[in-house]
């Protein structure tokens, strides 16, 4: 079954904790992108990637770290989270780029405390 | 910089009422302009979009969009919701030039409840 697969589904960490949060797509996308949804904010874009060691920031990449090592995977990286990190985020890929219909996992719900 | 308004945050229909939902965009050239329904506890699904061409657009679900570009909107219509349409909607605007792009900015959501 085609799907993008994150892991994990809900996360609670305190301040400062390094964490990872994994995506992982099995449709040969060379698109990948994560996104966080906040209440009354809609979707931002977070980091996204065209292609393998290809990464640009999207409109709110601070305090985020992405790596694109390989095609399937698109780990974010949260080095020293804080409370404002607090999100639901989505990781999502397409084809070849966001114009494509992007296909969108089930999300991670993260709380930094 | 480019940028998605959806101007209704709450939206309340009766079963087999028509829908319309609003979405006006901020782009300098010509958008790519998607419509996305993310029901509850899901990922979201493309509803439809516009590239070019025919400015009546159909997507699934019964779905159809209509982009004005003199009025810089791209509203999502349905002429007689289903209970099983209730989820959020989401507005969304890309580069046009060509699939290879990486920005997608997203508008706030509209959420949709459908009376019985």
């Amino acid at each position: 079954e085609a799907q993008v697969t994150q892991n994990p589904r809900y996360l609670i960490t305190v301040t400062g904790k390094k964490l990872t949060v994994t995506c992982s797509q099995n449709m040969n996308h060379e698109y990948m992108s994560w996104y966080r949804q906040d209440p009354g904010l809609g979707l931002r874009q977070i980091y996204y990637s065209m292609n393998v060691e290809v990464t640009d920031k999207g409109d709110v990449p601070e305090g985020y770290k992405v790596s694109r090592k390989e095609k399937r995977n698109f780990p974010l990286i949260l080095e020293s989270p804080s409370p404002n990190q607090t999100s639901l985020y989505f990781c999502a890929s397409s084809l070849d780029g966001s114009n494509s219909p992007l296909h969108f996992g089930n999300g991670t719900r993260l709380t930094v405390t | 910089a480019q940028s998605v308004t959806q101007p209704d945050i709450h939206i309340t229909v009766s079963e087999g009422a028509s829908l319309e939902l609003r979405c006006n965009y901020s782009y300098g050239a010509t958008p790519y302009l998607f419509w996305y329904v993310q029901s509850p506890g899901q990922g979201l699904q493309l509803l439809l979009k516009y590239f070019s061409g025919d400015t009546l657009v159909q997507g699934i679900k019964g779905f159809e969009a209509e982009f004005k570009r003199s009025q810089s909107s791209f509203n999502l219509r349905k002429p007689s919701v289903h209970w099983s349409d209730a989820a959020e909607y989401f507005c969304a605007v890309g580069r046009a030039g060509g699939t290879s792009y990486g920005k997608l900015t997203f508008g706030q959501g509209t959420i949709l409840t459908v009376h019985p």
